[in-house]
């Protein structure tokens, strides 16, 4: 059983939908949770990152840790065609690296005007 | 330069041939990650590099596969005899060392083992 697991998806909502997007983790020890967005043929980009339990807003994205159980979420509000990407999770122990993360599969969001 | 430059951007080999992969991490950046994407799954961790330390191999899923990082900047993914099953997005993150909330990953060089 993996570390991260991530819903698979693929996400096909109408833009202005409100998108949810979910991953469980196993391991205790994680304390900071990352979500990357990756474009088709482009490297992961940092989106957001929530250390231990809250949630985060940043504009039309919030974060959100539930550490008891073990669950992170991304919530994008209105969203756009140009959120169309792949969103990958990810957690980190302590004082690692970022480099270490464990990441999830990746949930492919398509948007559709 | 500004970011994490990797080439080449697309690489198509016959099987069993030997490839380089090349990765510029960010000038200052004294950690180098190299993972493997392959078509629908997450990031596959490969190797590791820190400074001076001795790298973190462990991710690595054969002797076919090698990494070099010269001089703390520049570092070279080999893959050996390469199969199939090879094929794959590489991509290349370069973080401060201590910085545990960011990786900065380049655009990936992908492989087409024909």
């Amino acid at each position: 059983q993996k570390e991260v697991e991530q819903d698979p998806g693929p996400l096909s909502v109408p833009e202005g939908a409100i998108v949810s997007l979910n991953c469980t983790y196993s391991n205790s020890a994680f304390q900071y949770f990352m979500w990357y967005r990756q474009y088709s043929r482009k490297g992961p980009e940092l989106l957001m990152y929530t250390y231990s339990s809250g949630n985060k807003e940043d504009g039309r994205f919030t974060a959100q840790v539930d550490k008891s159980s073990k669950y992170i979420s991304l919530f994008i509000r209105d969203s756009q065609p140009s959120d169309s990407a792949t969103y990958l999770c990810a957690m980190i122990a302590g004082n690692t690296n970022a480099g270490k993360s464990t990441f999830g599969d990746g949930t492919t969001l398509t948007v559709k005007p | 330069g500004a970011g994490v430059s990797q080439s080449p951007s697309n690489k198509v080999t016959e099987k069993g041939k030997d490839v380089e992969l090349r990765c510029d991490p960010i000038s200052g950046h004294t950690a180098l990650y190299w993972y493997r994407q392959s078509l629908g799954q997450g990031l596959e961790f490969l190797i590791y590099f820190q400074g001076n330390s001795a790298p973190d191999k462990s991710g690595l899923p054969s002797d076919r596969f090698s990494a070099e990082r010269t001089g703390g900047s520049v570092s070279t993914l080999t893959i050996q005899r390469t199969q199939q099953e090879d094929s794959a997005v590489y991509l290349c993150a370069s973080t401060f060392a201590g910085m545990n909330t960011e990786a900065f990953f380049g655009q990936g060089t992908r492989l087409t083992v024909v």
